[in-house]
């Protein structure tokens, strides 16, 4: 596997279910990020780690839960969420925070019922 | 308030013409421009980026054009192809947060054969 790797690709959940998001980065970088990508949209920062530290919560709902165990793996935790979540949800890493270019993954299409 | 203005929503292009994808910003204090290229079922890839010390910056066929006083800069692709078919997103970074990065919405580029 190379760059950045996000499972599962599409994920339909209820709004009472409980799942999570990995994303994976084979780039030995230490700054991970996730986005939520709506249509017609900006993308939206939600949450930055670097060296396994949150330094960033971009005013995101708490059934939004991160978690990132190591430099490599970041996931995001859900519980609870609301028809409107649905979106893309990207992963980026890049190599430090500052002024890097950020790698994204291929997401995770999340739709909730 | 910070935001980035991208137009227009969506591009229809004959092949061997030029696409053209405008944006438009009111922080001054941005001080970097990249854009990214999306394609189908893929996470934003950096495609070419601009500081505003410098009018024009050219890669193969895409040019990134500047104009500091209108605060506007826009994305040229000569001699467009089917395979430059593909989301185009316009962002900004502030000199203060430079991984924070502000992107427009979005431009779906059709390129017909």
């Amino acid at each position: 596997e190379t760059g950045v790797t996000q499972t599962p690709r599409h994920l339909v959940m209820g709004m009472t279910n409980k799942k999570s998001l990995k994303c994976e980065q084979h780039l030995g970088h230490n700054a991970m990020y996730w986005y939520k990508q709506s249509a017609k949209k900006p993308l939206e920062l939600m949450f930055v780690y670097s060296l396994e530290e949150r330094v960033e919560n971009n005013s995101v709902p708490s059934r939004f839960s991160p978690e990132c165990p190591n430099s490599s793996h970041l996931f995001l935790h859900l519980h609870t969420l609301q028809p409107e979540d649905s979106a893309l949800y990207l992963c980026a890493s890049s190599q430090d925070l500052g002024f890097y270019e950020q790698y994204f993954g291929p997401g995770t299409r999340l739709t909730v019922t | 308030q910070q935001q980035v203005k991208q137009s227009p929503q969506s591009l229809i292009v004959q092949k061997g013409g030029i696409s053209i994808i405008n944006c438009a910003y009111e922080n001054t204090a941005f001080d970097y421009f990249p854009w990214y290229q999306q394609f189908p079922g893929k996470g934003p890839a950096l495609l070419i980026a601009i500081r505003p010390d410098v009018s024009e910056k050219k890669e193969g066929r895409f040019t990134i054009s500047f104009n500091k006083s209108a605060k506007q800069f826009s994305l040229h692709i000569m001699d467009s192809q089917p395979g430059d078919s593909a989301t185009y997103f316009c962002a900004a970074s502030p000199t203060s947060g430079t991984y924070k990065y502000i992107f427009g919405t979005g431009t779906r580029l059709k390129v017909l054969a």
